[in-house]
């Protein structure tokens, strides 16, 4: 079935730092949508690509138009409150179902 | 706009008895997704509703699982003869399933289940 592999699997940052997640594909995939679960397990989306990038803040997010076999997650300038685990989910071309990845347990530090 | 509204939040049930998990999507949302979270396998899809119809049940454990959607406000999930391993936290997600950016997956709260 349709894989996703996400990296890094934890990540520290020290506060008004960049940094980036990825997200992996092994095969083709339709869209992509970033969430973020806070601590009492809420999952908030953050972003839904079907191609190109899209910016909110400071989160920007980019999915490969090309193949279609990766997106990342650009964080800019973190915050204490950018704090949590955060999931890519990909849609494949034959179902409408959304596949995840292991998630990245960020941690914002001052 | 209440969001997906998931109940009960928790459930603890013992080894051997039934767990019915009740999940309200968002008003005018055609798609119903079921997801299982755990530390070990992570997220899961477990089935998915289009129009109350049944479309994909392709990650429920074939014994013991069944959901339903009776209407298009409420989908159950039901857990026979619960298992200590169907601890977990189960997600329910609606969408509006008509294509692009209408793709986008809202997620409840959870109902986090305990087998003793």
């Amino acid at each position: 079935g349709d894989q996703v592999e996400q990296s890094p699997s934890a990540l520290s940052l020290h506060e008004g730092t960049d940094s980036a997640l990825r997200c992996n594909f092994t095969t083709t995939m339709r869209s992509v949508q970033w969430f973020r679960q806070n601590s009492r397990g809420s999952l908030i989306s953050l972003f839904y690509l079907a191609s190109g990038t899209k910016e909110n803040g400071r989160l920007k997010s980019a999915f490969d138009s090309k193949e279609r076999r990766y997106s990342t997650l650009h964080i800019r300038d973190a915050q204490l409150e950018d704090s949590g685990t955060y999931f890519c989910a990909a849609r494949g071309g034959g179902n409408n179902k959304l596949t995840f990845g292991q998630g990245t347990v960020l941690s914002v530090i001052p | 706009n209440a969001g997906v509204i998931q109940t009960p939040r928790h459930k603890v049930t013992g080894k051997g008895q039934e767990a019915t998990l009740w999940c309200e999507p968002i008003s005018g949302h055609s798609a119903v997704f079921w997801y299982r979270q755990t530390i070990v396998q992570g997220l899961e899809f477990l089935t998915y509703f289009r129009n109350q119809a049944p479309i994909d049940d392709s990650g429920m454990p074939k014994e013991r699982f069944s959901a339903q959607m009776p209407n298009q406000s409420h989908s159950t999930l039901k857990i026979q003869s619960t298992q200590p391993q169907d601890s977990a936290v189960y997600l329910c997600a609606s969408s509006l399933d008509l294509g692009g950016c209408a793709e986008t997956l809202y997620f409840g709260s959870g109902t986090r289940l305990t087998v003793l």
